[in-house]
């Protein structure tokens, strides 16, 4: 396609379930990343790729968020037994270029996690 | 920590009239800031980026103008349009991460 695709675009986990979200950026494009959007709030920056590289997971909020990019191309972020608090959007963004600054972002439109 | 701050948070207004939003950003030691729309379930679009050496860009009834050193950009629309209507969010580059306000709601009326 030719932006970056999420899926799924809706999740309903059960407390303490495990949930895969997945990521498929722009064609070409080497940089990812993944942030999380509470109601009402802006993004916050969850972690970044290069490539298969992940130069950066500070934002990564627990050790129950993993995320990986392992061919460089789609990513998968993954949430551990899941808490209310987990539930957002989160959206993937991608750009051409690796290094710093990234420059222009491409988002997906997000996958939208309810945990009940 | 870069924060960044968004006046107003929500913005309503008859359509034709030219408007301004306003962004703050603490530290002025950013690439570069850029501006995004949001429609309700979706994802953000790109609407311009200025680099940190330029004073504004504009693309087609947008201006953005930047000011590095006191830390404050500004997103003008000229002659809204319903269609205008939507979260507009500014974001300070300060390397890989973009650090993002929590955005202006914006409503254009017929």
């Amino acid at each position: 396609g030719a932006g970056v695709s999420q899926s799924p675009r809706y999740k309903v986990a059960k407390r303490g379930q495990d949930v895969a979200l997945r990521c498929d950026p722009i064609s070409g494009h080497v940089s990812l990343f993944w942030y999380q959007q509470a109601l009402g709030q802006g993004p916050e920056f969850l972690t970044y790729f290069q490539n298969e590289a992940q130069l950066d997971k500070s934002g990564l909020p627990s050790d129950r968020f993993f995320a990986e990019r392992p061919e460089g191309s789609v990513s998968t972020l993954k949430i551990q037994r899941t808490q209310q608090e987990d539930s957002a959007v989160y959206l993937c963004a991608s750009s051409l270029s690796g290094g710093r600054p990234p420059g222009e972002l491409f988002f997906g439109e997000g996958s939208r996690l309810t945990v009940l | 920590k870069q924060e960044v701050t968004q006046i107003p948070a929500a913005l309503s207004v008859p359509e034709g009239e030219n408007l301004v939003l306003n962004c703050s950003f603490t530290d002025s030691a950013i690439y570069n800031l850029q501006w995004f729309r949001q429609d309700p379930g979706k994802g953000l679009t790109s609407l311009l980026l200025i680099q940190s050496s330029q004073r504004e860009q504009t693309s087609g009834r947008l201006n953005a103008s930047l000011d590095k050193s006191s830390g404050r950009s500004t997103l003008y629309i000229a002659a809204s349009q319903p269609g205008d209507s939507a979260t507009y969010l500014c974001a300070a580059d300060s390397g890989y991460a973009l650090n993002f306000g929590k955005g202006t709601s914006l409503l254009v009326t017929p």
